[in-house]
């Protein structure tokens, strides 16, 4: 499975935008990248994924560079709720193929 | 629809007892997967399966560590005999095709005393 990057940790204020990076420069052009989180004694919830193009939905943007060795997980307006355990995962959506986590960027959001 | 339900929540045990953990999967899920989550780390895949077939099995430590999933659908884990190490949340997933998004279950605490 193609390697991720993450900060160890990052920190917000509550009601400004996070931008949440990971690199992964081995990336292949099969790979979707995911991006999970886990609240506090929470098993890991879907946040976002995608291929090329920039993804937004209700919970966060996904910013995928050009050349897609780089990506950015954006929360527009940070709320004490999304204090968690970010991950960064590729994942080649085949049948069979698994998520491989490592050990994510860990959110603290600062009232 | 109803999320992933795994029990116990919690689960204490002396080393060299034995263990087991229950998932019950989101309906019609045919893919079920349980992690191995140790304090500190991301997850990690112990077991896959497909319907009541294994998929992948390859990181079960499989001398001390068993899981079936009998008419497809729950599934049980078990430990005999738990080391010390096996202390972490134990977490089942479920996914419609094994394709896309895993849904992912609160997980069972044990902790090996």
């Amino acid at each position: 499975d193609a390697k991720t990057t993450q900060p160890n940790s990052m920190e917000s204020n509550e009601e400004e935008p996070v931008h949440l990076p990971c690199n992964h420069s081995t990336i292949s052009g099969t790979d979707y990248i995911h991006w999970y989180r886990q609240l506090p004694s929470q098993g890991p919830e879907y946040v976002i994924h995608g291929l090329t193009s920039n993804v937004n939905n209700r919970m966060a943007s996904l910013a995928i560079a050009e050349d897609r060795k780089s990506s950015t997980l954006i929360l527009h307006r940070a709320t004490l709720r999304d204090a968690a355990v970010y991950y960064c995962i590729l994942r080649v959506d085949n049948y069979g193929q698994n998520f491989v986590f490592g050990p994510g960027t860990r959110l603290s959001v600062l009232p | 629809e109803a999320g992933v339900a795994q029990s116990p929540r919690y689960k204490i045990i002396e080393k060299r007892q034995s263990v087991a953990f229950w998932c019950n999967p989101i309906s019609g899920h045919a893919t079920l997967y349980w992690y191995q989550q140790i304090l500190g780390q991301g997850p990690k895949l112990l077991i896959q399966f497909q319907n009541n077939g294994v998929v992948d099995d390859s990181q079960l430590p499989k001398d001390r560590f068993s899981a079936e999933r009998l008419k497809g659908v729950d599934s049980t884990l078990k430990i005999q005999p738990a080391k010390l190490e096996d202390s972490a949340v134990y977490l089942c997933a479920s996914s419609r095709t094994g394709k896309g998004g895993y849904t992912f279950g609160s997980g069972t605490r044990l902790t090996v005393v």
